[in-house]
């Protein structure tokens, strides 16, 4: 079975500093990983995926993320955090078998100005 | 291009009533799933549709249950709604399983 791990329920961060949200995962075959961020009230809105080839994704908004198999992990990073990128953060995980997104219980980012 | 749309946006139900919520997935999309986002809870994978069938479903008890109709919109119904399925319900929408999914805007559903 696939599973992705968020270990901090919350990261705090100040303004101009940057970032990390942690993601670790299990599959059983290659993974096809992705990031994803929600606003309150609202659906996921898709920021970068990795599915093969360069280790280090670039995605929306300035956010970029770092495939590392041996750890299986797949951490979120922005070099400058901005106040609006305070939100809920998800990453996900699917192999070709499954084809099903399994997500993390999310990440919720605050940056203080 | 139209995103995914759902509705309606906010449903209040009584105990024990059924509900129906909808999907139109994006034009040319034809998966379409479907999340429950409870509270302290994640996102949860209850059902997936692809091509009019239900591929795959998540650990939900029967009372869940939805369909895909030939255009590939989709509806989730659940009967005898208890407290606890008071929730965000997202459906998304895939044309490629490496592409991801596009989300829609959820429908808020309250238990009473």
């Amino acid at each position: 079975a696939q599973s992705v791990a968020q270990p901090e329920d919350q990261v705090n961060v100040a303004e101009g500093n940057p970032l990390t949200v942690k993601c670790t995962y299990s599959v059983s075959g290659n993974p096809y990983l992705f990031w994803y961020v929600q606003y309150p009230n609202r659906g996921l809105q898709f920021l970068l995926k990795y599915i093969t080839g360069d280790n280090l994704v670039k995605g929306s908004y300035g956010f970029e993320a770092e495939f590392n198999k041996s750890q299986t992990s797949f951490h979120l990073k922005k070099p400058s955090a901005l106040v609006s990128d305070s939100a809920l953060y998800f990453c996900a995980v699917r192999d070709g078998r499954y084809s099903t997104l399994t997500f993390g219980k999310g990440t919720m980012l605050l940056v203080s100005p | 291009e139209a995103g995914v749309t759902q509705s309606p946006t906010h449903l209040i139900k009584t105990r024990g009533q059924q509900a129906t919520l909808r999907c139109s997935p994006i034009s040319g999309h034809t998966s379409v799933y479907w999340y429950q986002q409870a509270l302290g809870l994640g996102l949860q994978f209850l059902l997936w549709y692809d091509e009019g069938e239900e591929r795959n479903r998540g650990n939900f008890p029967p009372r869940f249950s939805g369909r895909q109709f030939p255009n590939y919109s989709s509806e989730l119904n659940v009967n005898a709604l208890e407290l606890e399925d008071s929730a965000l319900y997202l459906c998304a929408s895939s044309q490629d399983r490496s592409l991801g999914y596009t989300f829609g805007s959820g429908t808020r559903l309250t238990v009473v």
